[in-house]
């Protein structure tokens, strides 16, 4: 088992483009959450599945920001249109019930 | 106000030295987690404590619930223990962490 995949590890984006950040959980977590971290605001939850349905959204990034898992194995964040201070590092995380497990994260530059 | 915080927000320690690194939570929860982060590097689970005492090599976590704090001690510091550690705390009992803003580690040699 690969652990936490996320493609892709680096993203450039011109402000105002859309761009799908893609990740792939552990195989039987049942739980898969997105966060974007920055240095100022540390980690901030994005959005929170459970067996495939959206139990949080997380409240002000509902604007631009819309995350969906079709299927148990992926799960994709939509950012759009992007703006400059989306530059952060996106993280995706599984967990069976216990600890989360992180991907590599993908890191986004906007311009 | 912040709902778990952590201190110091940077400690350097030489190697070999013990560290202590503190988390306190302003509401109750029923579950503490450490997390480690070298800089570029992946979030790694440490230590799923929620409450006592639990042990993994060098590392030891206590939390006391009631107290609403926990703690992460490293013996024996190596230059390898450098980065972020961050505490995390259960909210709500559906899996969902709320995450302090890290203690950055620097071990010198």
């Amino acid at each position: 088992d690969a652990g936490v995949t996320q493609t892709p590890r680096h993203e450039v984006a011109e402000k105002g483009q859309t761009i799908i950040l893609k990740c792939e959980p552990v195989s039987g977590h049942n739980d898969l959450f997105w966060y974007r971290q920055t240095k100022i605001q540390g980690l901030e939850l994005l959005s929170y599945f459970r067996s495939k349905s959206l139990m949080e959204d997380g409240g002000a990034f509902k604007d631009r920001f819309k995350a969906e898992m079709l299927n148990s194995s992926f799960s994709t964040l939509k950012i759009q249109p992007t703006e400059p201070k989306d530059s952060a590092v996106y993280l995706c995380a599984s967990s069976a019930g216990d600890t989360q497990y992180f991907g590599p994260g993908t890191r986004l530059l906007v311009l | 106000e912040q709902q778990v915080q952590q201190s110091p927000a940077s400690l350097v320690l030489q190697e070999a030295e013990n560290a202590e690194l503190q988390c306190s939570f302003s509401i109750f929860t029923n579950q503490v987690q450490w997390f480690y982060q070298r800089p570029g590097g992946r979030l790694v689970s440490l230590l799923y404590n929620p409450s006592g005492t639990k042990q993994s090599g060098r590392l030891t976590s206590t939390t006391v619930i009631k107290e609403r704090r926990s703690s992460l001690h490293i013996s024996s510091s190596q230059i390898t223990d450098s980065g972020t550690y961050l505490c995390a705390m259960e909210f709500a009992s559906n899996y969902q962490l709320i995450w302090g803003s890290g203690t950055k580690l620097i071990i010198k040699p």
